[in-house]
């Protein structure tokens, strides 16, 4: 069974903290990527990651920076909170061998920024 | 720019009834689609996948493709309260990133 895990379900911030959000999947997954969900605008992509040390810039990267330092772990890094990230932030893995290459998501992390 | 459109809705269906949920998408050259379920407050699951022309069963869920006139759509049969969620679409981008193009879902609810 596939885990995607996500270090807190419920954060809350202070306007210009630096906030790091935490992912972890078990089924040795090449890809790996963070979206933000807020209402009426769907999942959008932030950042996602290929391969160790590898990162793409998604649709909506500013504000944010990432790391994969391993394979099994992605790191999404709010350099200086503001009171518009406050979104539920979603985590997700897929592998490249076969051919769906389905993602499977963590639980997310609901953020707040004060 | 490349996109995926739901209704939003909500969809409202009765108890026992066939829930249809449709999804257009706008690249002509994507081979691999996908059906999420989302609980209020929780993360999308995976449900149902497709990548050929036609139907495809799993339980009371069918997916249906249609690639010429680029739609894709779920139904669910024998409707149940506990189907009340949003259902998200997904296209797997075609530049071999593993990229996906969500939609931004339609709700659905099962009234008992």
């Amino acid at each position: 069974d596939v885990k995607v895990t996500q270090s807190s379900r419920y954060l809350v911030k202070r306007t210009g903290e630096k906030v790091f959000l935490e992912c972890v999947q078990d089924m040795d997954h090449e890809n790996m990527f963070w979206y933000r969900q807020d209402p009426g605008l769907g999942l959008r992509l932030i950042y996602f990651s290929y391969d160790v040390k590898m990162k793409e810039k998604g649709d909506i990267p500013e504000g944010y920076s990432v790391s994969r330092e391993k394979k099994e772990r992605f790191s999404l890094i709010l350099e200086s909170a503001s009171t518009n990230q406050t979104s539920m932030y979603l985590c997700a893995s897929s592998g490249v061998r076969g051919y769906y290459n389905e993602q499977f998501f963590g639980p997310g992390t609901r953020l707040t920024v004060l | 720019q490349k996109e995926v459109e739901q209704n939003s809705g909500p969809l409202s269906v009765p108890e026992g009834a066939i829930a249809s949920l449709n999804c257009t998408y706008s690249d002509r050259g994507s081979q691999s689609f996908f059906w999420y379920r989302q609980y209020s407050g929780k993360s999308p699951e995976l449900i149902m996948f497709i990548y050929s022309n036609g139907d495809k069963e799993d339980g009371r869920f069918t997916a249906q493709l249609n690639k010429a006139s680029q739609y894709v759509s779920l139904l669910i049969r024998d409707s149940q309260p506990s189907d009340s969620a949003t259902y998200l679409c997904a296209v797997r981008e075609t530049s071999g990133t593993y990229k996906y193009i969500f939609g931004t879902g339609t709700r659905l609810k099962v009234l008992a």
